[in-house]
């Protein structure tokens, strides 16, 4: 079974809906990120949290929010979706225990389109 | 000017080239990592090194920290080997990494 886990995979909704993107991790790791990919800009960062009680602003937050329920699980949520937030999103988790290297292990990605 | 540049955006070769893709970054880091995206969208990571060489296989990532470069090389390139290649840095003190735009590699048998 995968260590990281997205659901769903896919989802087409509309302008103004609600949409929730959840993300669990078998991988025991304290530090959870949620990516956004679009064509030719690579990957940014939405929200990040490094333990249950902390979350985090990224470069690109305006339109998302978070929920870190558990260790094992980080939710993104697009209160109004619009469609520019149509692109491809990624959870993440790292467990630095304690060196500064940073190395990341993903979900399989969730492919979201608003119409 | 992104913190981490990638060239180039795409490269085709034939199968059995040898492959180079470059990263150059302006910022100071603790560590680079090189990351593989398949066509179906998944993300692996394939190196995270600070300084000198790493080899897995067919692949080899150097990087010079005075030059502020990477270079993820793929010794004879195989079709399967076409995927997005992808640069990150763990920047110093930000526990944050922050990734290139990819590099687009197509091999052609």
């Amino acid at each position: 079974d995968a260590d990281v886990t997205q659901t769903p995979r896919n989802r087409i909704t509309k302008t103004g809906k609600r949409i929730m993107l959840e993300c669990s991790q078998t991988k025991g790791h304290d530090r959870m990120y949620w990516y956004r990919q679009d064509p030719g800009l690579g990957l940014r960062l939405i929200y990040y949290s490094f333990d249950v009680k902390d979350i985090n602003k990224g470069e690109i937050s305006d339109g998302y929010s978070v929920s870190r329920q558990a260790q094992a699980k980080f939710s993104l949520s697009l209160e109004s979706a619009i469609p520019n937030q149509t692109a491809l999103y990624f959870c993440a988790t790292s467990d630095p225990d304690g060196s500064s290297y940073n190395e990341q292990f993903f979900g399989p990605g969730t492919r979201l389109t608003v119409l | 000017k992104n913190e981490v540049e990638q060239s180039p955006q795409n490269l085709t070769a034939q199968e059995g080239e040898f492959i180079t893709i470059n990263c150059s970054y302006s910022v100071g880091i603790s560590a680079l990592h090189w990351l593989q995206q398949h066509p179906g969208g998944g993300i692996v990571s394939l190196f995270m090194l600070s300084s000198g060489k790493k080899k897995h296989g067919r692949l080899i990532a150097t990087i010079n920290i005075q030059e502020k470069h990477s270079s993820l090389h793929i010794t004879a390139s195989h079709p399967r080997d076409s995927a997005v290649y992808i640069c990150a840095v763990d920047t110093q003190g930000a526990q944050k990494l922050v990734f290139g735009q990819g590099t687009r590699l197509t091999i052609n048998p």
